[in-house]
């Protein structure tokens, strides 16, 4: 069974680049969740989506970052203009519906250098 | 305060051992209770989910909630091995609000 997919699974890239990060989730999964993790620490929320509306952006650290969903499928995580403290793993969840467990992908590591 | 405490360990056990993982919470309108196992360079993986006081078991693995403590625990009988891995507690509220623990690491030592 599919469930939540990240792409790419790593991304080296340059300070002030901008990257993409991609989010496929469960099917029929309305709810879906972005998290940051630092090495060795715990997940940091970023942001929630219901459907494609964002109900919830009080994670994103600044304004370099954005998200969007399309329907209750594919979400977009930008970041512009990266900078060497945005090098971390950032993960997606799904959940059926907001109050519902979370299922996780297996992250983007994400290196600036 | 933080919503959600949990000892970072690490946790250090021989096989066989009886582990029991703990975390503790600030609000007592927290009414979801769930314990994520997490692989080194993997996602977390749901393990457990509960959403009333007393114990829920599956297989080796008990989850155990005391909502007059504000107290969650996850215990894992005749550890393997391969259950090595950061052991992560998460709380939600009746809303999108969850709150996950920073993990513990366990390490099962064959």
């Amino acid at each position: 069974g599919a469930g939540v997919s990240q792409s790419p699974s790593n991304k080296v890239t340059e300070k002030g680049k901008d990257v993409e990060l991609r989010c496929d989730p469960i099917s029929g999964h309305t709810a879906l969740y972005w998290y940051r993790q630092r090495l060795g620490q715990g997940l940091e929320f970023l942001i929630y989506f219901q459907g494609n509306s964002a109900p919830d952006k009080s994670g994103l650290p600044s304004d370099r970052f954005s998200a969007e969903r399309t329907g209750e499928s594919v979400s977009t995580l930008t970041i512009q203009r990266t900078q060497q403290e945005d090098s971390a793993v950032y993960l997606c969840a799904s959940s059926l519906k907001y109050d519902q467990p979370q299922h996780f992908g297996d992250g983007t590591r994400l290196s600036i250098l | 305060q933080k919503e959600v405490e949990q000892d970072p360990g690490p946790l250090s056990v021989p096989e066989g051992a009886i582990v029991s993982l703990n975390c503790t919470y600030s609000n007592s309108a927290f009414q979801y209770f769930m314990w994520y196992r997490q692989y080194s360079r993997k996602g977390p993986e749901l393990l457990m989910y509960t959403y009333s006081s007393g114990n829920k078991e599956d297989g080796r693995f008990t989850a155990q909630v005391d909502k007059s403590s504000k107290y969650i625990s996850l215990f894992i009988r005749d550890s393997q091995p391969s259950d090595s891995a950061t052991y992560l507690c998460a709380i939600a509220d009746t809303g999108n609000q969850f709150y996950f623990g920073t993990g513990t690491s366990l390490t099962v030592i064959p």
